[in-house]
């Protein structure tokens, strides 16, 4: 079955500096994997989607990930963060069997002046 | 765009009670999914509906059920609510190809404390 880990609940940068979020993933199959945030009082977006074109995906705000199925890792980066960044984080996978997501525990980013 | 719709962003509840928790969403998406969101437990699936009428269990149904009766509306139902289960809930939509490209739809969430 396929399974999500996000490697840091918390995370904590200044503005201007890299983002960096982790994820893997575990899968007998090729993966389709999707980071969504979620702003504060707010219900989750899609940020970005592989589904095995690609491997380095951009999505919406200056986000990008990079499917390394060597590391059966997802990572989420952004080379310059933004205040309007600080958000919660949501890597999921999509189940082959049943298309149902499966999200991981969430990475909360936290951006410093 | 797409909305999602749920009908209470904040409710306070006593233990016992029934609880109803309503969804709408206005792109004629035949998926919809109720899932539950907790602190350190990202989104965990409660139920979900391919289709009216039709509904499946999810990864945590104990204590939940649910009600499909037109395709625009999807309701999570707590018989008899209890202290755990105060949390996020967030309902999602997604065309039916969308349930295997991941492209869902969320509401805003309708928090949920029992007393």
């Amino acid at each position: 079955a396929q399974s999500v880990t996000q490697l840091g609940s918390h995370v904590s940068v200044s503005e201007g500096a890299l983002v960096l979020l982790r994820c893997n993933y575990s899968s007998s199959v090729p993966p389709y994997l999707f980071w969504y945030v979620q702003y504060p009082n707010q219900g989750l977006q899609l940020l970005l989607k592989y589904t095995s074109a690609a491997t380095l995906v951009k999505g919406i705000n200056g986000f990008e990930a990079e499917f390394k199925k060597s590391e059966t890792s997802f990572h989420l980066t952004k080379p310059s963060a933004h205040m309007s960044d600080a958000a919660e984080y949501f890597c999921a996978v999509s189940d082959s069997n049943t298309g149902k997501l499966i999200f991981g525990q969430g990475t909360t980013l936290q951006v410093k002046p | 765009d797409v909305k999602v719709t749920q009908s209470s962003r904040y409710l306070v509840k006593r233990t016992g009670e029934k609880v109803f928790l309503e969804c709408v969403q206005d792109m004629d998406h035949e998926n919809m999914f109720w899932y539950r969101q907790d602190p350190g437990l990202g989104l965990r699936l409660i139920y979900f509906s391919y289709d009216v009428k039709m509904k499946e269990k999810g990864d945590i149904p104990e204590g939940y059920s649910v009600s499909r009766e037109k395709k625009e509306r999807f309701s999570l139902i707590l018989e008899s609510a209890s202290t755990n289960q105060t949390s996020m809930y967030l309902c999602a939509s997604s065309l039916l190809s969308g349930s295997l490209t991941g492209e869902l739809f969320f509401g805003e969430g309708s928090r949920l404390t029992v007393l």
